[in-house]
Formats: structure tokens, sequence, C-alpha cells
């Protein structure tokens, strides 16, 4: 079993388009992360949830909107995509009641092309 | 505020031959220290991490990283490499200052092994 699985794996879309990006971790962990890898493979987080909670919000575009319906799932939606969204989007999860970034697991990515 | 900075974009090395990627770090806590891998088109692996036990670190496919205080220096080395370390290197710093696992990635070095 996949313990961080991300879909789509790929996603093609075009210019002004609302698209979802899911994540789901079987890991049991109480916190999930969004990071965007641009075209200079640079990684950088977005966001992060803790017990449903927002706690990490990176000066990300509005556009960008994460949901978590419940501690197992973290989701990217994207409004009015532009070109430079196009990146890989990589979700993540630990355990943190264990400590700092405890069980750290990433989910293989996402790769977005805005055309 | 925590950084990593990995000294070199881009490493060549034969097939065999000893590997030494570089990594300095800034952190005004005592750091917890990670190398992370990630082959083509493909997600991020950890290799190792350093989180203030021993200072030499032994992780996957023979790859170690020594923790350095006095140089604030986190270098990934292995003896001898093989054609599949081919691949971009990350290393990465946690940040302690938030409430939870945010992660901060170096710039990355991508390696090349030559046959």
């Amino acid at each position: 079993d996949t313990a961080v699985s991300q879909t789509p794996k790929y996603l093609v879309t075009q210019m002004g388009n609302d698209k979802s990006i899911k994540c789901e971790q079987n890991l049991g962990h109480d916190t999930m992360y969004w990071y965007k890898q641009d075209s200079k493979k640079f990684l950088k987080i977005m966001f992060s949830y803790n017990n449903k909670e927002l706690i990490i919000n990176e000066t990300v575009p509005n556009r960008f909107s994460p949901k978590s319906p419940d501690k197992a799932h973290l989701n990217l939606h994207i409004n009015s995509l532009e070109l430079g969204d196009s990146a890989v989007y990589f979700c993540a999860s630990s355990q943190e009641s264990k400590g700092r970034g405890y069980g750290y697991t990433f989910g293989s990515g996402t790769r977005l092309t805005v055309v | 505020a925590q950084s990593v900075t990995q000294l070199d974009s881009h490493v060549s090395v034969s097939e065999g031959t000893p590997v030494l990627l570089r990594c300095n770090y800034s952190s005004s806590y005592s750091p917890s220290l990670f190398w992370y891998v990630q082959h083509p088109n493909k997600g991020l692996q950890l290799l190792l991490k350093y989180t203030s036990a021993a200072t030499l670190v032994k992780g996957i496919n023979g790859f170690e990283a020594e923790f350095k205080k006095s140089e604030t220096s986190f270098h990934l080395t292995k003896p001898s490499a093989h054609m599949s370390d081919a691949a971009e290197y990350f290393c990465v710093v946690s940040d302690r200052t938030g409430n939870t696992g945010k992660l901060i990635f170096g710039q990355g070095t991508t390696l090349q092994v030559k046959p």
C-alpha cells in the first residue's frame, strides 16, 4: 500500500481553468503538507495542516486553496490557472505529536502543466 | 531563521570513485538535517537524517553524512559511486520556529555519474 498517494500523477490543463489535486495518507499521521517544486527543481512549502487545522500558509496566491476534510486527506484546489503554476506539487505527511518531522513521508508528486 | 546552502549545483564523478556533495547550514537552534534524493521524474526519497544523536550518520545505499557544528556543515559522501546514484540531491533543514515540521530545502545538487 502506498503511504502517501497523490492523484492525478500528471495534469495538463489550459490557462484559466480550475483544477484539484488530491492527497491521501494511510500512515495515521496528524500533519499534512503541500510543497511546490519549480522548473529549477527548487522545493518550497506552500501549506501545512495539523489535525485539519491550517498551520502554515506561505504567501501563496489566493487562487490556491487547500482543503482537509479529515486528517488523512489534504486536497489542493487551484482557481484560474496561470502558466506560472506549472510545477510539480508534492504532498507529504508527518506525525508531529511524536516529535518535529517524525516519520516525514512524501508522495510521488503531481506534474501540473498549464498551456 | 534556518537555511541550507548547497555549494555545488552540479557534481560529476566517474563510476567507482568517491562522491562528495557539500552542504552548509544556518540555524539558531540545534538543527535537524536531512539528505533527500530525487531520481528523474520520481518522488523524494530520504537518504539519511541527523537529529542530534551521533554526528556521523549512515543512510541507505552506502551514503553517509557527518554533522560538523564548528563548520556548520553536513556533507554527503559515498566511497564508490554507482551509475544508479545519478540523481538530484537535496540538503534539508527542519524549521524549528513554527508549530509543525516545515522543511527548508537547499537548491539541489545534480550528481552525474560517468561510466
